[in-house]
């Protein structure tokens, strides 16, 4: 098991332009989210995925788009990148509540926006 | 709602020294509570958890937390630091119960230096 997949590892954007961030997890989880982390500030919830199909609005959504592709896939889009989206991004999964609570994460990626 | 404060984002102690995060939380409903520690240019790691049952967790490399809901505590702690102990420590909460935003709520963060 590869557990939770993130690529790139890192990224260097310039303003305005678009990029995806890909995440992957072969645990069979229902539940996925993008995160990222910022010095000083923990990590913060952008979005959330409960299941196939559905997506959910976290504590920092502006500037992003999401899409669950399917079970597996979980992906973050910025569509005109901002110096204020320079951050490390994490993605985790969780299994069905009632078997575990804790989440599994990616080893992030680090983007730069200049 | 919940919330975490994590006191000191610096938290230095010498090589063998017992070791002290702590972590406050706040939520409306039962919350299970987690520590995750991450190493440099890491992902997060799980070092231990609260679900329900036993109030003293122990997790992995030799480090437990108590829950304390009287305090809203969840202090991590370690009775010898080690060299290799030294990391950023996250103190994270969700609700027991479904409703409102998923996801976990974190902290911002524990620096723990170890000094030889």
């Amino acid at each position: 098991n590869a557990g939770v997949t993130q690529t790139p590892k890192f990224q260097v954007l310039k303003t305005g332009q678009s990029m995806t961030l890909q995440c992957a997890q072969d645990m069979n989880h229902n539940s996925m989210y993008w995160y990222r982390q910022d010095p000083g500030m923990g990590l913060r919830l952008i979005y959330y995925s409960a299941s196939e199909g559905t997506t959910d609005k976290g504590e920092v959504p502006n500037g992003y788009n999401v899409s669950r592709l399917n079970k597996r896939e979980f992906s973050l889009r910025l569509e005109s990148a901002a110096p204020s989206q320079t951050s490390v991004y994490f993605c985790a999964s969780r299994p069905p509540r009632g078997i575990s609570y804790e989440q599994y994460f990616g080893p992030g990626t680090r983007l730069t926006v200049t | 709602a919940q919330s975490v404060t994590q006191l000191g984002s610096h938290v230095s102690v010498s090589e063998g020294a017992l070791v002290l995060l702590r972590c406050n939380y706040s939520s409306s409903v039962p919350p299970y509570l987690f520590w995750y520690v991450q190493y440099p240019n890491q992902g997060l790691q799980l070092l231990l958890k609260y679900t329900t049952g036993a109030t003293l967790v122990k997790g992995i490399n030799g480090f437990e937390a108590e829950f304390k809901k009287s305090e809203t505590s969840f202090h991590l702690t370690k009775p010898s630091a080690h060299m290799s102990d030294a990391a950023e420590y996250f103190c994270a909460v969700t609700p027991y119960s479904g409703g409102g935003a998923d996801g976990l709520t974190f902290g911002k963060g524990t620096h723990l230096i170890i000094q030889p």
